[in-house]
């Protein structure tokens, strides 16, 4: 069974750092993986997908990286910014013909402090 | 692309009761998908439709809940005879449905209370 651990589970940093939230997997046999931010009481919104033939995907000041064989995968924010503040989940996607379902972390809570 | 809607936002209903939540997925969005998400914790799969086709259901979906996709766009969940332990955020998304595209797309969600 995939299991998907998100360490901290909370942080908070001083506007304008750069900083790092960890993701950790399981079961290396993953599709793809996905970065999405959670706002309280909102939905999710996509934030970066790397398929698993991948190493990074790249998106404004947000770089996810995936290292299959250890069974992680970073997000880097760079310059941080209050309105990064927010959930940080991460979620991957098995490889079994048919199972499309995404395994959830548990997210960081991110606060940036002006 | 009006993004997925969810209807209620909100809602609150007393132990035994049923309630039905829709979704409106991304028009051309094959895939469509039902979570649930408690505080603090991350989205539990629950369950997912290829067009009109229920392909998967987990095994929190016990047979109190159905979900239908009549003709491939909106969907709706149904929760029969209500208990405290459903209370929680249901969400829906969408996505295209094809290899390579696999991006979700997630509504606000219903926060369902039960009392």
């Amino acid at each position: 069974k995939q299991e998907v651990t998100q360490i901290p589970a909370a942080l908070s940093v001083p506007e304008g750092e750069n900083l790092v939230l960890n993701c950790s997997f399981t079961d290396s046999a993953i599709y793809n993986l996905q970065w999405f931010r959670q706002d309280p009481g909102k939905g999710l919104t996509s934030l970066l997908l790397i398929q698993s033939s991948q190493r990074e995907q790249t998106s404004g000041r947000l770089n996810a990286s995936l290292d299959k064989s250890s069974g992680r995968s970073t997000l880097y924010i760079a310059a941080s910014q209050p309105g990064d503040s927010a959930t940080y989940l991460c979620a991957v996607h098995i490889s079994n013909f048919g199972n499309e379902k995404l395994t959830f972390g548990t997210g960081t809570r991110l606060t940036i402090i002006p | 692309d009006t993004g997925v809607s969810q209807d209620p936002r909100h809602k609150i209903t007393k132990r035994g009761q049923n309630v039905t939540f829709r979704c409106d997925p991304i028009s051309e969005h094959n895939r469509l998908y039902w979570y649930r998400q408690t505080l603090g914790q991350g989205p539990e799969f629950l369950t997912y439709f290829q067009n009109e086709a229920q392909l998967e259901k987990s095994r929190l979906l016990s047979d109190r809940f159905s979900a239908e996709r009549p003709k491939g766009s909106f969907s709706t969940l149904e929760i029969q005879r209500t208990e405290q332990g459903d209370s929680a955020m249901y969400l829906c998304a969408s996505s295209p449905g094809r290899r390579g595209n696999e991006k979700l797309f997630f509504g606000s969600g219903t926060q369902l209370s039960v009392l």
